[in-house]
């Protein structure tokens, strides 16, 4: 099975501030990697697939980059309503199976 | 719009049973795969299980399968999720969700998910 680590776990940042969230998968996954934002309370939101194609609807500060194991999401200026925790998720294995990482919860500093 | 609706969530005890539902409306159905995510409070994002588009095939996570069984009826619209032989560590909030391409075969994010259900298993 392919694992997803997600790092950090938590991130303290400011309001106007970037922030980096990074996921890597214990093998390749060829792009094959999405971006999910949740409040409390709240369904997952998609954010960003095939690594870096921003969903529909998405801000643009939101950006994904990488390839091969190691991928990253972007938050280019961070705003109140950004504060949140992000997952990635890879949709690479055969047969079909979804591996999350394990969040990262961003707060305000 | 799209709209995903769970059902069928409750408190149930060690060993029961629950069927949930989801019923879709705003797209076509029966061209997307569908799968069940879940929730531990507290926790991160498991996913469960997925059916293709026209039910063809089904995975499972290690953690239910033989006690799980994913299905759905494209003519209600319909996804379902039996759970049986519960356990505590089933207890989550479970999430259906829709493959964001048509046909994808598990390989497409999901670009909507239900509100959830919270299936709480206990004693």
């Amino acid at each position: 099975d392919i694992q997803m680590t997600q790092s950090p776990s938590s991130l303290s940042a400011s309001v106007g501030d970037r922030v980096t969230i990074t996921c890597r998968a214990s093998q390749g996954i060829s792009n094959s990697l999405a971006w999910y934002q949740q409040k409390p309370g709240k369904a997952p939101k998609l954010l960003l697939y095939a690594a870096s194609r921003l969903e529909s609807g998405v801000p643009s500060r939101f950006s994904g980059s990488g390839s091969g194991t190691d991928y990253t999401l972007t938050i280019s200026s961070l705003q109140p309503e950004d504060f949140a925790t992000y997952y990635c998720q890879q949709y690479y294995s055969t047969p079909p199976m979804y591996t999350f990482g394990q969040g990262t919860k961003l707060e305000i500093k | 719009q799209v709209q995903l609706v769970e059902s069928g969530g409750g408190v149930v005890q060690p060993g029961g049973s629950l069927r949930l539902s989801c019923a879709a409306s705003g797209f076509t159905f029966s061209s997307y795969g569908m799968h069940w995510v879940r929730q531990a409070p507290g926790k991160g994002l498991e996913w469960v299980a997925f059916i293709r588009y026209d039910g063809s095939n089904k995975y499972y996570a290690d953690s239910v399968k033989g006690r799980f069984t994913i299905s759905r009826d494209n003519s209600k619209n319909t996804l379902y999720l039996q759970m049986n032989s519960l356990r505590a560590e089933d207890t989550a909030v479970y999430y259906c969700a829709k493959e964001r391409g048509t046909y994808c075969g598990g390989d497409c994010s999901s670009d909507y998910w239900g509100q959830g259900t919270l299936v709480t298993v206990s004693s």
